[in-house]
Formats: C-alpha cells, structure tokens, sequence
C-alpha cells in the first residue's frame, strides 16, 4: 500500500530561519512527488513538483530535493517569513494507473515575527 | 495565470439529498481528478478522468459517486444520496500530462445536515 508520511505535524520557527520539512514514501516506483502548501480553509498551492528521475528542483527561497532509493523528499524553506505560516503537503504518484496523488497529512508551520 | 474554479464555495445539504460539485479545469488540460479532504485528515483520492472516461477510482467511489464531463469546460461529481459522512472538502484537479503538476481548485466544503 502506498503511504506518505510527514514529520513533525507541526513546527515553529523564528523569522529568518532556514527549515526542512520531511516526506517518507513506501513506493519505490515512484513517478514524481510534489509539494503543496495549503492555508486554513483554502486550497492547494502547487510549489515543486520534482520527477522521479530528478534529485531536486528550485523555485526562489524553496529547495526540494528527492532520494528514491531511502524513500524521502525534502523541502527547504530558506530565510523563513511569517508569510511562510501554512501547512505543507508532500505528495507522491506512482508509475502506472492515473497518476493519482498520495498525500501525506502535512506539516504545519508557524513563522514568528 | 490560470487556474482551477470549483463552484459552490460551500454547499449545506440535508442527508440523502443529491449534490452536484462543479469545477472549471484549466483550458489545455487533459487529465481530471477529485479528492476530498475530511476535517483534519489527509486528502483522499476519489476518481480520475481522462478521455471522456474514468481511468481510475478509490473504493471511497462507490455507486452513489458519479462524474461527468457534460461540455468542453466543465466537470461535475455528483453524489446522488448523501450521507452524514459525506460532509468533507472536496478539491477538483487538473493537469496536461504525467510530467506536469496538478493544480488544484480552492475546494468545495460539503456539509451534510
């Protein structure tokens, strides 16, 4: 069974500060992985999305990096803001099927002025 | 930039009522997708769609589940006799292909009464 595990559940860090947030999958066939945030209430906000054959993939101050052989994804969030506070989602597709989504539960962060 | 419209933002229903979800994915998209997202749960896999047709779906998709691509623009599921268990986030998604990211609709809360 395909699962997506995300620790901590929550995390809070001072302004400024450099974070990773951690994603373990079971699926060794993994087809890519993507991160998400999600505000309280809202949608999903696609961040990164980092094929299998991809060890890592860069939008601004965010870093995601991906090892397939350990099963685990990072996200770097560099140089923390309060505008940062949200929720991130990992999420992986499998080769084969439909390319659904396996998301883990998240990690809820909170950046403090 | 586009995006994915889901329309209502909020649906109260009464229990064994029909609800039609509607989302709007982007233009060029092929692949469409639905999941739902229980009040502080993961975000569950419901149907996928592609080629007029469902390409795969999750055991929470029994026969009171149904989807429908009615015109060019539009995607619908429906529920045909709610039930309390029911009441959930549902998100609408879509992308081009395998290699790109879904993107995700701001999401549809159903309350079931």
């Amino acid at each position: 069974k395909q699962e997506v595990t995300q620790i901590p559940a929550a995390l809070s860090v001072p302004e400024g500060e450099n974070l990773v947030l951690n994603c373990s999958f079971t699926d060794s066939a993994i087809y890519n992985l993507q991160w998400f945030r999600q505000d309280p209430g809202k949608g999903l906000t696609s961040l990164l999305l980092i094929q299998s054959s991809q060890r890592e993939q860069t939008s601004g101050r965010l870093n995601a990096s991906l090892d397939k052989s350990s099963g685990r994804s990072t996200l770097y969030i560099a140089a923390s803001q309060p505008g940062d506070s949200a929720t991130y989602l990992c999420a992986m597709s499998v080769t084969g099927g439909s390319e659904k989504l396996v998301f883990g539960k998240g990690t809820k962060l909170t950046v403090n002025p | 930039e586009p995006e994915v419209t889901q329309t209502p933002s909020h649906q109260v229903t009464q229990m064994g009522q029909e609800v039609i979800l509607r989302c709007v994915p982007i233009s060029n998209h092929l692949y469409f997708y639905w999941y739902r997202q229980i009040l502080g749960q993961k975000v569950e896999f419901l149907v996928s769609f592609y080629n007029n047709e469902i390409s795969e779906k999750s055991e929470i998709f029994d026969d009171q589940f149904s989807v429908e691509r009615p015109d060019g623009s539009n995607f619908t599921l429906k529920i045909r006799s709610t039930k309390l268990e029911d009441s959930a986030m549902y998100f609408c998604a879509s992308r081009v292909d395998g290699r790109q990211p879904q993107h995700f609709g701001d999401g549809t809360r159903l309350s079931i009464l």
